[in-house]
């Protein structure tokens, strides 16, 4: 079974500072690896993904995250955050197997960006 | 183009009653999967149909069915509800539903159990 560990349930940080977002996951089987950003009252949508070759991927709005296969983990990275970078950021893993069809959540982390 | 869209946006029942929510996914996609979030915590996985057909389904009991239509929107049907079955009931969609995909997320329904 896969499973997705957020370490931090809320980061806050202020506005023009970097910020990582840690995720780590679990899973027998190799895996695809995505961050999606949830903002008040939406639904998900999508920063960027991880499928295979460079383990460094460019996302949307400046974001960036690097897959590490021998510690499991798949941090999402900004190097200078905006005020309307503030929302819920969830990892998500699914993979091969019989389950390669559905995504597997994290808690997610609460980013929270203060002038 | 337009996006998933979901309806209702909000919906409000009692304990034992029956709900049912829509979900037309984004053109040319065939798979759409429900997942549910329920506060505070990430979504969780309950189905996913793929040209008609029910491919997978999460840990949820029987109370929980869903269906896709031949134009592939679908519905998720919950009876008997309970308060616990408060939360957001998203739904995704994709081109054929494959671990590589990308999941499209419609905005939810919001469903207050009371």
């Amino acid at each position: 079974a896969q499973s997705v560990t957020q370490l931090d349930s809320q980061v806050p940080v202020f506005e023009e500072a970097p910020v990582e977002l840690r995720c780590n996951y679990s899973s027998s089987v190799s895996v695809y690896l995505f961050w999606y950003v949830q903002y008040p009252n939406q639904g998900l949508q999508l920063l960027l993904k991880y499928l295979s070759g460079s383990t460094l991927v460019k996302g949307i709005n400046g974001f960036e995250a690097e897959f590490n296969k021998s510690q499991t983990s798949f941090h999402l990275r900004k190097p200078s955050v905006h005020i309307s970078d503030t929302a819920e950021y969830f990892c998500a893993v699914s993979g091969g197997g019989g389950s390669n069809y559905k995504l597997t959540f994290g808690k997610g982390t609460l980013l929270t960006v203060n002038p | 183009d337009a996006g998933v869209t979901q309806s209702p946006t909000h919906l409000i029942k009692t304990r034992g009653q029956h709900v049912t929510l829509r979900c037309s996914p984004i053109s040319g996609h065939k798979s759409v999967s429900w997942y549910q979030q329920v506060l505070g915590q990430g979504p969780q996985f309950i189905f996913q149909y793929y040209e008609k057909e029910e491919r997978g389904r999460g840990n949820f009991p029987d109370r929980f069915s869903a269906r896709q239509f031949p134009n592939y929107s679908s519905e998720l049907n919950v009876n008997a509800l309970l308060l616990g079955d408060s939360a957001l009931y998203l739904c995704a969609s994709s081109l054929a539903g494959q671990g590589t995909d990308t999941q499209y997320f419609g905005p939810g329904t919001r469903l207050t159990v009371l």
